[in-house]
């Protein structure tokens, strides 16, 4: 039972423009929430947060939005650049519990 | 760079065997957290550590087991090793429990293939 869900596995999208990554969640405890970037042959490094206090949260080129009701988060980059291609992960958490990682969303960013 | 370092990067070997895979996490960091991801999947869970007792355990199999030492470095050990536990298997690191929602740093990952 997939908690965190990517539904697009992958993504293209032209130098300059928005690239924006979804990502679902079914369990209604969830109320932190990270995405994650990886490069190949790296480890996933920490990209921007939001807590469910908020339904916004913004970070340079990176903004994350909440929408608690419809338990849906999205990552808007904006503008996209050729080295923002890597593999998006989603993950969520319930206070105290562990984090539960999407199967990753690979975005390329063609120039 | 993470801080977070894994050894070894790559690791072949048969089915039935056993391997140890090992993590040193971010100078200070006392939490130490073992993932699997295979192919097209997320990353799983399996176990947390905090200063050297389990905090945490995931989808972690009866075959694998790990332990923290004193010096915070971490060992998993994966046994009667099967052709599906083929996977990156990634060690994060952070200076409180999971709880505290710390951001967790990765390492870069063993990449295990069991033939």
């Amino acid at each position: 039972d997939q908690q965190v869900k990517q539904n697009s596995p992958s993504l293209s999208v032209q130098e300059g423009r928005i690239s924006i990554l979804n990502c679902d969640y079914t369990n209604s405890m969830f109320d932190y929430f990270l995405w994650y970037k990886k490069y190949p042959a790296e480890g996933p490094t920490f990209l921007i947060s939001i807590s469910s206090i908020k339904d916004k949260n913004e970070d340079g080129r990176f903004t994350v939005f909440l929408n608690k009701s419809a338990k849906h988060l999205s990552l808007h980059i904006v503008p996209s650049q050729p080295g923002d291609s890597a593999v998006y992960f989603c993950a969520a958490s319930a206070w105290g519990q562990n984090f539960v990682f999407g199967p990753g969303t690979r975005l390329s960013v063609l120039p | 760079d993470s801080g977070v370092t894994q050894t070894p990067k790559h690791l072949i070997t048969a089915t039935g065997q056993r391997v140890t895979l090992r993590c040193s996490p971010r100078s200070g960091d006392l939490s130490v957290y073992w993932y699997q991801q295979s192919l097209d999947q997320g990353l799983q869970f399996l176990i947390q550590y905090y200063n050297g007792e389990e905090r945490a355990k995931g989808n972690i199999l009866e075959r694998f087991s790990a332990q923290q030492f004193p010096d915070l470095h971490s060992e998993l050990n994966l046994s009667s090793l099967e052709l599906g536990d083929s996977a990156l298997y990634f060690c994060a690191s952070s200076p409180q429990l999971a709880g505290d929602r710390d951001t967790q740093y990765f390492g870069p990952g063993t990449r295990l293939t069991v033939l």
